[in-house]
């Protein structure tokens, strides 16, 4: 079975500075799809960035990227000149490429943004 | 915005009742997936929709139903409400057949049971 592990439960960041979060994701599949999700206070799932398994290079949207491992099942997110925006809950998921590409969830990391 | 609402946001019900809850995909998408976000927990897998059909169930009980209709909308019924069933349920919308991989979620609604 698929499983997704965020072992930092809170991070913090100072304003204007870069943070990682880290996720360990475990599958057999070799075609798969990995998302980071911000949730914030009002609950709704965003997509802040996605890495396909079969290309090599990083993933990368305005001041987020990744950092993709696939022999290490690695995926973490680098958050670049952090704002106060940033804070919220952040969730690694990942999705197998088949039918219903159904997403599996870490427990999440909440983050905050210090002014 | 994503186009995705759920109804109603929150809702108390009592232990035993039937809920049932509502989401309307966003425009030109054929999917619905359901998922159960219990308290500092991340979201867990209920079931998705594809044209109108179950397409993908995870490790819940019967008791969890859904349906989608013709215009792409969906429900989640839950029967015999149980304490734990008290969570945050997410419904994702998303186009199933094309290389966009991209899911987009409601707002949630908010389910107490006491």
């Amino acid at each position: 079975a698929q499983t997704v592990t965020q072992s930092q439960p809170e991070m913090s960041v100072q304003e204007a500075e870069t943070v990682t979060l880290s996720c360990t994701y475990d599958t057999s599949e070799s075609d798969y799809y990995l998302f980071w999700y911000k949730q914030p206070p009002s609950r709704q799932m965003i997509l802040v960035i996605r890495q396909e398994a079969y290309k090599q290079q990083n993933a990368t949207e305005n001041r987020f990227s990744v950092n993709f491992q696939k022999a290490a099942k690695s995926f973490s997110l680098k958050i670049s000149d952090s704002q106060l925006g940033d804070a919220a809950m952040y969730f690694c998921a990942y999705a197998y490429a088949g039918n219903n590409r159904k997403l599996i969830w870490g427990l999440g990391t909440s983050l905050a943004v210090n002014p | 915005e994503t186009g995705v609402t759920q109804s109603p946001t929150h809702l108390i019900k009592t232990r035993g009742q039937q809920v049932t809850l509502r989401c309307s995909s966003q425009s030109g998408h054929n999917t619905v997936s359901w998922y159960q976000q219990a308290l500092g927990q991340g979201p867990q897998f209920i079931f998705q929709y594809y044209r109108e059909e179950e397409n993908g169930r995870g490790n819940f009980p019967p008791r969890f139903s859904g349906l989608q209709f013709p215009n792409y909308s969906s429900e989640l019924n839950v029967n015999a409400l149980e304490l734990d069933d008290s969570a945050l349920y997410l419904c994702a919308s998303s186009l199933v057949g094309t290389g966009n991989t991209e899911a987009f979620f409601g707002q949630g609604t908010r389910l107490t049971v006491v």
